[in-house]
């Protein structure tokens, strides 16, 4: 059963404009949410990570924000660039403990064109 | 530099092959971690450990292997290849799972072809 939803699959823009991503999930309990981004073959790097009960976070063109009440984050990009394109995933921790499990969705694939 | 190191990047080997994939971090991570990822589907855990000697069982743990040596390394087994088990390998270490520890850090994946 599938935990993390990401929607849309996939999402082709123009450089210069924004995007949003959407995650929604069912892990209990939601201890935190991660963003990451997956270049093509390539591992995962985190982009930044939410905690709080209604949490907002930047990290330059890149800002999340999560409502573990509604259990549903959003990564926005501002003016992408081609370097963004990449596949973006969300993961949500379920404890903030050595005993926690990491359970990740399947991806948002974003490409960048001219 | 914190890094994680995969080998080989790419394996192809037939049904019933014997495979190793290697994972060496230098991060001085305790958890160390194997994932699968397919089309369509998030990472999948297939094992993982907590220090040297120590081997616990992921979500997907049927067919696969695995033994820690040092707290570095970190090995996935497949005795017996199966296409099924044709998938992007990913190794990540970890001073933890938890939101106060750093984030998780990823090689740059293992791709198996079995035939």
């Amino acid at each position: 059963k599938t935990q993390v939803e990401q929607s849309p699959q996939s999402l082709v823009v123009r450089q210069g404009e924004n995007c949003v991503l959407q995650c929604n999930y069912s892990v209990t309990p939601d201890n935190h949410l991660r963003w990451f981004k997956q270049d093509t073959g390539k591992g995962l790097v985190s982009l930044t990570v939410l905690v709080d009960q209604k949490d907002k976070t930047s990290n330059g063109r890149y800002s999340a924000t999560l409502d573990k009440d509604a259990k549903h984050s959003t990564l926005h990009i501002t003016a992408t660039l081609l370097d963004d394109t990449a596949t973006y995933i969300c993961v949500v921790g379920d404890r903030g403990s050595a005993l926690g499990r990491l359970h990740f969705g399947a991806g948002t694939q974003l490409i960048v064109i001219p | 530099e914190a890094a994680v190191t995969q080998s080989p990047r790419n394996k192809v080997t037939v049904t019933g092959g014997n495979v190793t994939l290697s994972c060496r971090q230098t991060n001085s991570h305790n958890y160390m971690y194997w994932y699968r990822q397919d089309t369509g589907h998030g990472l999948r855990l297939i094992h993982y450990s907590y220090g040297a000697g120590n081997l616990q069982i992921g979500d997907v743990p049927d067919g696969y292997k695995a033994t820690r040596t040092t707290q570095e390394d970190f090995f996935l087994l497949l005795e017996l290849a199966s296409p099924s088990q044709t998938s992007l390998y990913f190794c990540a270490s970890s001073s933890g799972t938890g939101v106060n520890n750093q984030a998780p850090l990823f090689g740059e994946g293992t791709r198996l072809s079995v035939l």
